[in-house]
């Protein structure tokens, strides 16, 4: 059974750095795309970013184009989000989700297998 | 693409069937479409990928339907750990969700 494990969130003052991982022993980061979706406090789901199952594409939210950074380490199977300049925005609890289909050139085709998230808040 | 989601709230009793709603503001691939279940304090879970294919585990009340601009997730049945938030997913966007709570 496939599972997912994020880490990194904590407290951050506006305009500072924080990375994000997601860790999945046994999951086969080579054939799945990934992703991140975010929370904020009361809200609805937002997508943030993916990896295509290759590593070769990323995909961003308009919101976080130019600041948030997605990339992956095969070797350690870890997913990470690094953000920059963050907002206050920001603030949400941040899942990673395993794209549904394998080798999926685009990964729009759902996400079945989700972490159980990290809270991210950005206040001075 | 935007997806609308609604009703925002629907009441009902256990055993009630509820019918949610998921609009695109233009028409998109079906394969495209999932639903998601979201309890408080949980993840989101995937009851349904392609419109109308259930995710693995899921039970057979939960069903969906619709091509084009307009998504269905119809519950047949509400039991009690059905009273949850569910969004629906069109590629990289979700709707704004649509809460089932206990009328």
């Amino acid at each position: 059974q496939v599972q997912l494990v994020e880490s990194g969130g904590g407290v951050v003052q506006p305009g500072r750095s924080l990375r994000l991982s997601c860790a999945g022993p046994g999951f086969p980061f080579g054939r799945f795309g990934v992703h991140w979706v975010r929370q904020a406090p009361g809200k609805g789901l937002e997508w943030v970013a993916a990896i295509s199952y290759d590593g070769s594409n990323q995909f961003y939210a308009d919101s976080v184009k130019g600041r948030f950074t997605i990339s992956r380490d095969k070797s350690k199977n870890t997913l990470y989000l690094q953000m920059n300049s963050l907002r206050a925005e920001d603030t949400a609890v941040y899942f990673c989700a395993k794209e549904r289909v394998v080798a999926a050139v685009l990964p729009y085709y759902g996400m079945d297998v989700w972490g159980q998230g990290t809270t991210v808040i950005v206040s001075s | 693409i935007v997806l609308t989601q609604s009703p925002g709230t629907l009441y009902l009793s256990p055993g009630e069937r509820a019918t949610l709603s998921c609009r695109a503001s233009q028409s998109v691939s079906s394969s495209y479409i999932a639903w998601y279940q979201q309890r408080p304090g949980q993840a989101p879970r995937l009851l349904i990928s392609g419109a109308s294919s259930r995710a693995t585990g899921i039970p057979d009340r939960f069903s969906g339907s619709g091509s084009a601009t307009e998504f269905t997730l119809t519950i047949s049945g509400l039991e009690p750990e059905d009273f949850a938030m569910y969004y629906c997913q069109q590629s990289l966007t979700f709707g704004g969700g649509t809460k089932v709570e206990v009328k």
